[in-house]
């Protein structure tokens, strides 16, 4: 099971560009890396997933180095309603019945300052 | 999200009592889940299904129990509540298929207190 570790909390002012880093040293090679977002008092929500080099979408980007050791969730300009947990989850997503892997662990507090 | 529903949606119990949460789902999946979460702790997996005949436990699964009445329903148990079992509880449905990202749809809570 790959072990997942990131800051406990990050601050940033409006308008700028944050990157939040998870290491996860023992990843496997059927493992595929994926970020959630937490409101409080709200369940998650996907923002992203990846398995290597980059992935693009309209909310955000992941970088994944070729080693996969880590990766990084780039979220460009935020603002203050960008305010919430981050969850980083390494895992296989074909892990069958018996076998599932994904654990959310205790995420990154980010707090955007006007 | 609207298409995965959860009762109640708060709740105050007394040590001792049997507490049933509902979920129930609209969007079709096969995957379906229980989490607890507690302050400065994350999301702990108790229960998932990944379909009608299939029951896994998760992370903390002890003084749970779960049944699937329908590719829809997923029921959490509580046979005897005890206060530290007073959290804010998620359900959440997948759908998972070689194609996708089994991405988690997540259910609006429910906050359980157990006195």
């Amino acid at each position: 099971l790959a072990k997942t570790t990131q800051p406990i909390s990050m601050d940033s002012y409006e308008g700028q560009e944050v990157n939040i880093t998870c290491s996860h040293n023992n990843i496997a090679t059927n493992d595929y890396i994926t970020w959630y977002q937490q409101f409080p008092s709200q369940g998650p929500r996907f923002i992203i997933q990846g398995y290597k080099t980059k992935v693009t979408n309209e909310v955000a980007s992941l970088f994944i180095p070729a080693d996969r050791k880590s990766s990084t969730l780039s979220l460009p300009r935020v603002s203050l309603s960008d305010t919430a947990v981050y969850y980083c989850l390494v895992g296989d997503r074909r892990a069958g019945a018996g076998s599932y892997q994904l654990t959310f662990g205790k995420g990154t507090k980010l707090s955007v300052i006007p | 999200d609207a298409d995965v529903t959860q009762t109640p949606r708060n709740r105050i119990t007394k040590t001792g009592k049997r507490i049933m949460l509902e979920c129930s789902q609209t969007k079709g999946h096969d995957r379906m889940y229980w989490y607890r979460q507690d302050p400065g702790l994350g999301l702990r997996l108790i229960y998932y299904s990944f379909d009608v005949k299939d029951i896994n436990k998760g992370e903390i699964s002890d003084g749970y129990s779960v049944s699937r009445q329908a590719q829809a329903k997923f029921s959490l148990s509580l046979e005897s509540a005890i206060p530290n079992q007073t959290a804010l509880y998620f359900c959440a449905t997948s759908d998972w298929d070689r194609s996708s990202t089994d991405t988690q749809y997540f259910g609006p809570g429910t906050r359980l207190t157990v006195l």
